[in-house]
C-alpha cells in the first residue's frame, strides 16, 4: 500500500489568513491526489482531484499543487465555513487515505 | 442530482456477516465508466477504502479485506450490495459509499450520508 502521511495534524488559523495543508506519499503517485473537506457529522466532499482541478462548485481560494510524493492544499483566505478536517488521497494504485489535517479558529 | 444512501443495521455481533445496501439515484451503474465504491472510517479514526463495482461488473477489493468482502450490484434497482464475514469490533465504523466516473481515476465525487455499524456482542 501506499502510505499517505499529512502534516500538520492540527492547524489552528485565524480568518482571512492563509492555509498550507501537505500531504507526502511513501512512493510517487503521479498527479493521481485527490483534497476532501470533511465537516463534523457531515459527509467527505470533493475538493481537488489530478492533484490541481477544483471540483465543481468548489471556490477559487482552494487550490492544490505538487507532484510525485509531496503535495499541497492552499486556501487562500479561511472563510468561517472552511474550519474542517481535511484528507488526502491518492489513486495511483488502490486508493489511500490520509490520516487529515484539523484545520481550527485560531 | 446525484445521491447515495448507505443502509444496514446499525449493531451486528462479532463473527455474524454484515450487509450493506447502497441505493443511488441520478446516475446509472450501466453507464461506461461508472464506478461505486464502499469505504469506511471507524470512529475519529481516518478513510479506507474498501471495495469497487464497475459499470462492466469488475470488481476490487483492498487487499487486506478481500476474503472478507464481497461486492454486487443491481443497476436495475440502482443498488450496490456489500457483504462482510467475519466481523470484529474493529469493523465498527461509519461506512460510507461513493461514485466514481471514470474508471481510470479513483476519487470520489459523490457520497452518501454513511451509516453507523456497531460490531459488539
Amino acid at each position: 500500500d501506499i502510505v499517505m502521511t499529512q502534516s500538520p495534524a492540527t492547524l489552528s488559523v485565524s480568518p482571512g489568513e492563509r492555509a498550507t495543508l501537505s500531504c507526502r506519499a511513501s512512493q510517487s503517485v503521479s498527479n493521481n491526489l485527490a483534497w476532501y473537506q470533511q465537516k463534523p457529522g457531515q459527509t467527505p466532499r470533493l475538493l481537488i482531484y489530478d492533484t490541481s482541478t477544483r471540483a465543481t462548485g468548489i471556490p477559487a481560494r482552494f487550490s492544490g499543487s505538487g507532484s510525485g510524493t509531496e503535495f499541497i492544499l492552499t486556501i487562500s483566505s479561511l472563510q468561517s465555513e472552511d474550519f474542517a478536517v481535511y484528507y488526502c488521497q491518492q489513486y495511483n494504485r488502490w486508493p489511500t487515505f490520509g490520516g487529515g489535517t484539523r484545520v481550527e479558529i485560531k | 442530482q446525484v445521491t447515495l444512501r448507505e443502509s444496514g443495521p446499525a449493531l451486528v455481533k462479532p463473527r455474524e456477516t454484515l450487509t450493506l445496501t447502497c441505493t443511488f439515484s441520478g446516475f446509472s451503474l450501466s453507464s461506461s465508466g461508472m464506478c461505486v465504491s464502499w469505504i469506511r472510517q471507524p470512529p475519529g479514526k481516518a478513510l479506507e477504502w474498501l471495495a469497487r463495482i464497475d459499470w462492466d461488473d469488475d470488481k476490487y477489493y483492498n487487499i487486506s479485506l478481500k476474503t472478507r468482502l464481497t461486492i454486487s450490484k443491481d443497476s436495475s434497482k440502482k443498488q450496490v450490495v456489500l457483504t462482510m464475514t467475519n466481523v470484529d469490533p474493529a469493523d465498527t465504523a461509519t461506512y460510507y459509499c461513493a461514485r466514481t466516473v471514470h474508471e481510470s481515476s479513483w476519487f470520489f465525487d459523490y457520497w452518501g450520508q454513511g451509516t453507523l455499524a456497531t460490531v459488539s456482542s
